[in-house]
């Protein structure tokens, strides 16, 4: 069975720093690209960032491009979110995801920015 | 950035009724569409990709399909655990763009 764990998220100061985790089970994870997506009440679904197979090719939306850095760790079965530099509207509920048509979803870590 | 402006933003339908949803993208996609459905407090579930592939293990209730930019999810007889939130996802370039949803209730 597919089982994707995120973990990392909680509540922050903007400006500061946070890493997201992602826990990979049940499936080759090396074999797969994988990808973030958030999500907030206002703005709904966004996809965040994707990362290849061996980690050599990565895409960012415009909005976290410099801010965020996604990566894997193969040996591990984990792949990362580090996000740097956070805004407000950075808050949501962030899922890590099998990339291409997001065929599998981990439950959602929720990150909040507040002063 | 390619908009997918998806509709009805809601819909009340009765059991058995056929439902559509539709998804307009902003410019050609091919088929690179996916639907998903999200229950309050769980992840999205992907239902179709491809504008018409049913995923695995999705009812054939289910079905997509396209004409030109527009794409359209069917449930041909409503059943009770089909209410939640719809949404769709262009995956033709990035950024990867859904469209805003719409809520399915049973009336």
């Amino acid at each position: 069975e597919v089982q994707l764990v995120e973990s990392g998220g909680g509540l922050v100061q903007p400006g500061r720093s946070l890493k997201l985790s992602c826990a990979a089970s049940g499936f080759t994870f090396s074999n797969y690209g994988m990808a973030w997506v958030r999500q907030t009440p206002t703005k709904g679904l966004e996809w965040v960032a994707s990362i290849s197979t061996g980690g050599g090719n990565t895409y960012y939306r415009d909005s976290v491009k410099g801010r965020f850095t996604i990566s894997r760790d193969n040996a591990k079965n984990t792949q990362y979110l580090q996000m740097d530099s956070l805004r407000s509207e950075d808050t949501a509920t962030y899922y890590c995801a099998l990339r291409d048509w997001f065929p599998y979803w981990g439950q959602g870590t929720l990150v909040t920015l507040s002063s | 950035d390619i908009q997918m402006t998806q509709s009805p933003a809601s819909l009340s339908a009765s059991l058995e009724e056929i439902v559509t949803i539709t998804c307009q993208a902003s410019q050609d996609i091919g088929n690179w569409l996916a639907w998903y459905q999200q229950k309050p407090g769980k992840s999205p579930q992907l239902l179709i990709h491809s504008a018409t592939s049913l995923a695995d293990g999705i009812p054939s209730r289910f079905s997509g399909s396209r004409s030109g930019t527009q794409y359209s999810l069917k449930i041909s007889r409503l059943q009770v655990e089909d209410t939640g939130i719809y949404y769709c996802l262009q995956r033709y370039s990035n950024p990867w763009t859904f469209g805003g949803g719409t809520k399915l209730e049973l009336k």
